[in-house]
């Protein structure tokens, strides 16, 4: 399979805990993205980094990327009710167009 | 950025029938894609619309079930034809900005098949 392999699968936290999720993939990337998607609506896409970028922070957002074992994390520090959400990891592969999706980490975060 | 806009939002249809579903898109983009994401699973990419040329569909999908069309640089539309349940998903579009190579995605069309 193309796509990649999120773990944990799900993820139930305190409010104010960090929320930390895995993502490895199988094949060379130009870069990986993640997303956040509510209730089965659309995905809101949280940051992207490139396959020369070893880590990025976008507010309470940080993601590394480790291409020598083909893996990401993405920590979610602070935790707030409102970042309940599905999550999923989706990389371009080098020379594709389109991006392959993980299979998706289910996060809760409890008030 | 690109703001995207899908049309129905959701729909309940007879097996049998076709759907076609929209997406505009507020700026030219050159790649277009539409995705499925079938209950409680992961998204999987149904084809690839490039405006000009035939869609380029992936693997276990078929022109004839999912015709699209790209009509121009900001809209597209996925049919999926002949329905039966399996077909009940939420169908995304997305689209790819160039600079930057960030991926955007539509709102979603929650179809239910009966």
């Amino acid at each position: 399979s193309q796509q990649g392999e999120e773990d944990p699968q799900a993820l139930s936290i305190q409010e104010g805990e960090n929320a930390t999720m895995n993502c490895s993939y199988k094949t060379s990337i130009n870069n990986l993205q993640w997303y956040r998607q509510n209730s089965g609506r659309g995905l809101v896409h949280l940051i992207l980094i490139r396959s020369n970028e070893r880590e990025k922070h976008s507010g309470r957002l940080r993601v590394t990327l480790d291409t020598s074992k083909k893996s990401s994390s993405l920590l979610i520090t602070a935790s707030r009710a409102a970042d309940t959400a599905s999550y999923f990891c989706a990389t371009r592969q080098t020379g594709a167009n389109n991006l392959f999706f993980g299979t998706g980490t289910r996060l809760t975060v409890i008030p | 950025s690109a703001v995207i806009s899908q049309k129905p939002s959701r729909d309940i249809c007879q097996r049998g029938t076709s759907l076609t579903i929209q997406c505009q898109v507020d700026s030219q983009v050159t790649m277009m894609f539409w995705y499925r994401q079938q209950p409680g699973q992961s998204l999987t990419l149904i084809a690839t619309a490039n405006q000009g040329s035939e869609a380029t569909y992936e693997s276990g999908f078929v022109i004839d079930k999912f015709p699209i069309s790209r009509p121009n640089l900001t809209f597209s539309t996925l049919t999926v034809s002949n329905m039966s349940p399996e077909d009940s998903s939420i169908y995304l579009c997305s689209v790819r900005v160039p600079v930057g190579e960030t991926q955007y995605f539509g709102p979603g069309t929650r179809l239910l098949v009966l």
